[in-house]
């Protein structure tokens, strides 16, 4: 099975610090995906990837920035974190039309 | 408006029970369609996939198309409390590169004993 992994389950963050979520899978997928899951609001795209230094903003890229150096390494990076930017943060990963492999996400808190 | 709609519920049930659970789009280009189940605190898995309209059935779960009406639905039957969690359904175009997903907001589900 293909294994999406999460570097952190939990995060606290002070305000204006940067910060980085770090998602690595096993099974050589070229896309890769970051979201942030919020009550009501449900899954929404803040950046993806389909190849090595390849990305592609989504539909909420404001305030972040991403870094994909290796196949299997997507880095999202928070450059200067806010209150508004607590949320439960899911990376995943796709080889094809198969859907999606998600990580077990990670939870941020930024006070 | 949102392209994919989807009842947040909550959705109480008792065990036993056939669950119905639904989206909408308005997007006529969506080809793929997904659910995905979502236990408390961890990351979707992917349950089901389709890309034509009709059924689908896996064991107690079968995933109904229909494009003509922009609607989808994911039935379970003899739910079990185990299938407790969030469904989201999702949906695709298929490009040949990026592979986006566009994501209902999920139904939260409760089976009872």
């Amino acid at each position: 099975d293909v294994k999406v992994t999460q570097s952190s389950r939990y995060l606290v963050k002070r305000t204006g610090e940067k910060v980085f979520l770090e998602c690595v899978q096993d099974m050589d997928h070229e896309n890769m995906f970051w979201y942030r899951q919020d009550p009501g609001l449900g899954l929404r795209l803040i950046y993806f990837s389909y190849d090595v230094k390849m990305k592609e903003k989504g539909d909420i890229p404001e305030g972040y920035s991403v870094s994909r150096e290796k196949k299997e390494r997507f880095s999202l990076i928070l450059e200067s974190a806010s209150t508004n930017q607590t949320s439960m943060y899911l990376c995943a990963s796709a080889g094809g039309y198969y859907g999606y492999t998600f990580g077990s996400g990670t939870r941020l808190t930024v006070v | 408006q949102k392209e994919v709609e989807q009842d947040p519920g909550p959705l109480s049930v008792p065990e036993g029970a056939i669950v119905s659970l639904n989206c909408t789009y308005s997007n006529s280009a969506f080809q793929y369609f997904m659910w995905y189940r979502q236990y408390s605190r961890k990351g979707p898995e992917l349950l089901m996939y389709t890309y034509s309209s009709g059924n689908k059935e896996d064991g107690r779960f079968t995933a109904q198309v229909d494009k003509s009406s922009k609607y989808i639905s994911l039935f379970i039957r003899d739910s079990q409390p185990s299938d407790s969690a969030t469904y989201l359904c999702a949906m695709t175009i298929l490009t040949g590169g990026g592979n986006k997903l566009t994501f209902g907001t999920g139904t939260q589900l409760k089976v009872e004993l």
